[in-house]
């Protein structure tokens, strides 16, 4: 069964640049979340989107935005990147059915490092 | 505000055994919950889900059980096996449109 697909699985950033994540969710899925996790920690909630508008908003940086585009796909853009951003993104995605939340996918994460 | 922890962060228990992962939560409002599994550097794995309407429910060599009355949930695994040692997350679905983890729960299965 198709997963949810992210890219690049790696990459390195310098400070200060700009980073673009992206994020194919399950075919038919139309929500789709991001989630930042640093070394040992738990998974945090960045920001989700259903049917290409945005739903919820956690602990995103203002550096940070991202979209969700006609295709249901997203991309999360990390700009005036630090030190701090170096971690795990994952992307998830969902297909909640009559406003009845359901089990959401994630995606094999990008390694994000920022030197 | 919403939390979802952990009470152990590593559980170390013998192949062939049963473990037992606990989890609180606080969010009273929360209807569904749902148990990751994650290997190092994998993204999280739906083992198994519940929803507030329920107190228990039964997966291949898993449960998940509920008591919304002191807001807890646990997931246990029969026959623990070299293959389950990983970072289990509980996670909550609040009223909103984001999932809530908790502090992972590291199992160590050793022979």
């Amino acid at each position: 069964a198709a997963g949810v697909i992210q890219s690049p699985r790696h990459l390195i950033k310098e400070k200060r640049e700009t980073a673009t994540l992206k994020c194919y969710p399950i075919p038919r899925h139309d929500t789709v979340y991001w989630y930042q996790q640093g070394p040992g920690q738990d998974p945090q909630f960045l920001i989700s989107f259903y049917e290409k508008m945005q739903s919820d908003k956690g602990s995103i940086p203002d550096r940070f935005s991202a979209q969700q585009f006609s295709d249901y796909h997203s991309e999360l853009n990390m700009s005036s990147l630090e030190l701090g951003d170096s971690a795990l993104y994952f992307c998830a995605s969902s297909y909640p059915a009559s406003g009845v939340n359901t089990e959401a996918f994630f995606g094999q994460g990008t390694r994000l490092t920022v030197v | 505000g919403e939390s979802v922890g952990l009470h152990l962060p590593t559980l170390s228990v013998q192949e062939g055994d049963n473990s037992i992962i606990n989890c609180a939560y606080s969010n009273s409002a929360s209807d569904y919950f749902i148990w990751y599994k994650q290997e190092s550097g994998k993204g999280p794995q739906f083992i198994i889900d519940i929803r507030s309407n329920m107190d228990k429910r039964q997966g291949q060599r898993v449960t998940v059980l509920l008591n919304k009355t002191v807001k807890h949930l646990s997931l246990q695994i029969a026959a623990t096996q070299p293959g389950d040692s990983a970072v289990y997350f509980c996670a909550e679905w609040a009223d909103t449109d984001k999932l809530i983890f908790g502090t992972g729960t590291r199992l160590q299965v050793f022979p």
